[in-house]
C-alpha cells in the first residue's frame, strides 16, 4: 500500500484564486518532505524541501511567496499555490524519506494534477 | 552542480528481451541510487534501491552500480508490454535526503 499519500489527485481553479496540496506521510514520521513539480514530458524538479516545525527551504528560481509550504506536523505537510495562474498549471508531487537505517528510500505520493483556468 | 545523466530514449525491446537502463551521476561522493518508474500521468513508484558496488537483484530487475566509473544501470529481464514507461535514475543529492533525477529513459517493450 501506498505510504505517502496526497490530495486532492486533481484539482481545477481559476485564475487568481489559490489551492492547498496535503501531503501526509503514512504509518512513519517524516521530519522532511520534499515538494517536486513536473512538466509535460519533463523531469521532476525538485520546488522545495519542507522541514517540520521551521521554514521551508526553496530551489533557486521558485517564489517563496507564491508557493507556500507549511509542515506542522511529522506527517502532513501542505502546498499551497497562491494566486494561480495558467502556467502554473502541473503535476506536483511530494516525497518523504521513509525512516531506514542507510539510504534514506524516498517514496512519492500520487501526485496531484493541478490545472488553472 | 550535482547531475545525473540518461539516455532519453525511446528505447524499444520485444517482449521478453532484456531491457538496459543506463545511468551516470556527477558527484563521486553519492551513497544511494535509485531506480523509479513512471508511467504517464502517475507519481513514480520506486523499483530498487543500490548503495553498494555490484548487482542487487530483485526479481525480474536487477540494478548494477559502479561508483568508480559513477556508473549504475538497470537490467529488465523477460521484458513484458507492461514494464512500458519511463524509468528515473536518481541519486541522494544533500544532506536532506532529497534525490536528483535523470530525466528519465522512455521504455517501449513491443508485442
Amino acid at each position: 500500500g501506498a505510504v505517502v499519500s496526497q490530495h486532492p489527485s486533481r484539482v481545477i481553479c481559476k485564475s487568481g484564486t489559490s489551492v492547498k496540496i496535503e501531503c501526509r506521510s503514512l504509518d512513519f514520521q517524516a521530519t522532511t518532505m520534499f515538494w517536486y513539480r513536473q512538466f509535460p514530458k519533463q523531469s521532476l524538479m525538485l520546488m522545495a524541501t519542507s522541514n517540520e516545525g521551521s521554514k521551508a527551504t526553496y530551489e533557486q528560481g521558485v517564489e517563496k511567496d507564491k508557493f507556500l509550504i507549511n509542515h506542522a506536523s511529522l506527517t502532513l505537510s501542505t502546498l499551497t499555490v497562491t494566486s494561480a495562474h495558467p502556467e502554473d498549471s502541473s503535476f506536483y508531487i511530494c516525497s518523504a524519506g521513509s525512516p531506514v537505517s542507510s539510504g534514506n528510500t524516498i517514496y512519492f505520493g500520487e501526485g496531484s494534477w493541478l490545472t488553472v483556468v | 552542480q550535482k547531475e545525473v545523466e540518461q539516455n532519453s530514449g525511446p528505447l524499444s525491446v520485444p517482449e521478453g528481451a532484456i531491457a538496459s537502463l543506463n545511468c551516470t551521476y556527477s558527484d563521486r561522493v553519492s551513497q544511494s541510487f535509485f531506480w523509479y518508474r513512471q508511467y504517464s500521468g502517475k507519481s513514480p513508484e520506486l523499483i530498487m534501491s543500490i548503495y553498494s558496488n555490484g548487482d542487487k537483484e530483485d526479481g525480474r530487475f536487477t540494478a548494477q552500480l559502479n561508483k568508480a566509473s559513477q556508473y549504475v544501470s538497470l537490467l529488465i529481464r523477460d521484458s513484458q508490454p507492461s514494464d512500458s514507461a519511463t524509468y528515473l535514475c536518481a541519486v541522494n543529492g544533500g544532506s536532506q535526503g532529497n534525490l536528483i533525477f535523470g530525466k528519465g529513459t522512455k521504455l517501449s517493450v513491443k508485442p
